[in-house]
């Protein structure tokens, strides 16, 4: 499996600021992958992350409130925009990796958020 | 889209006794089946998978069953220890993109 890092693993926010989670994989993966977890809830899925174009954003999130990038096979970026208290949650980059019967999915340690 | 419904929400068993999660799925194109365990704090875990080619997989403890024809598939844990308590959370992966929808998650305990 691959090792996937996050940066930061835990931060507390203002209100109204932004803050950029970064997702670095050991290898390069053709899949990318941001889900969501809120306290006390299963995980959602924000956005397919894609290597040199836009993301691809699930119903309910928006390129304005979480812009992604994706400037190569090993690295993506999430920006939470002009945060709320309601953004407090765990931010998880995923990657897919290939194996003889298919494709695995793997989590990063996750970004523990709190806005305040 | 996929919808994935898991049960029960919590469940208390004793150290040594059974555990049994169950989840159902609405797309039949769905193919791929994990389960993940997460620990407090930690992060989801990948425990075991199952495609849709497989009737049943087994890794020590752990086992999964699918059955297509009910678009259902089950997490079995045998002999549990207290160490398996954590929050489970099943998933199915339909459609392009290789996108994964989670059930609610089930919260085990496992006294001693």
């Amino acid at each position: 499996s691959a090792v996937i890092s996050q940066k930061p693993s835990r931060d507390i926010c203002q209100r109204g600021t932004s803050l950029t989670i970064q997702c670095q994989v050991d290898s390069q993966v053709t899949m990318m992958f941001w889900y969501r977890q809120q306290p006390g809830q299963s995980l959602t899925l924000i956005a397919t992350a894609n290597q040199g174009s836009e993301a691809t954003y699930e119903s309910g999130f928006v390129i304005d409130k979480f812009p992604i990038s994706r400037p190569n096979l090993t690295f993506s970026t999430l920006t939470v925009s002009n945060m709320s208290p309601e953004d407090s949650s765990i931010y998880l980059c995923s990657v897919g990796t290939a194996s003889p019967s298919g494709n695995t999915i793997y989590f990063g340690e996750g970004s523990w958020l709190t806005v305040v | 889209g996929e919808n994935v419904e898991q049960h029960p929400s919590t469940l208390s068993v004793q150290e040594g006794d059974s555990a049994v999660i169950k989840c159902t799925y609405s797309d039949s194109a769905s193919n791929y089946f994990p389960w993940y365990k997460q620990e407090l704090g930690k992060r989801p875990q990948l425990i075991i998978d199952i495609r849709s080619n497989v009737g049943e997989k087994k890794d020590q403890r752990i086992a999964v069953t699918l059955n297509k024809t009910a678009k259902h598939f089950s997490l079995h844990i045998t002999e549990t220890q207290p160490e398996d308590s954590a929050v489970y959370f099943c998933a199915a992966r339909s459609g392009p993109g290789n996108k994964l929808v989670f059930g609610a998650g089930t919260i085990l305990r496992v006294k001693s």
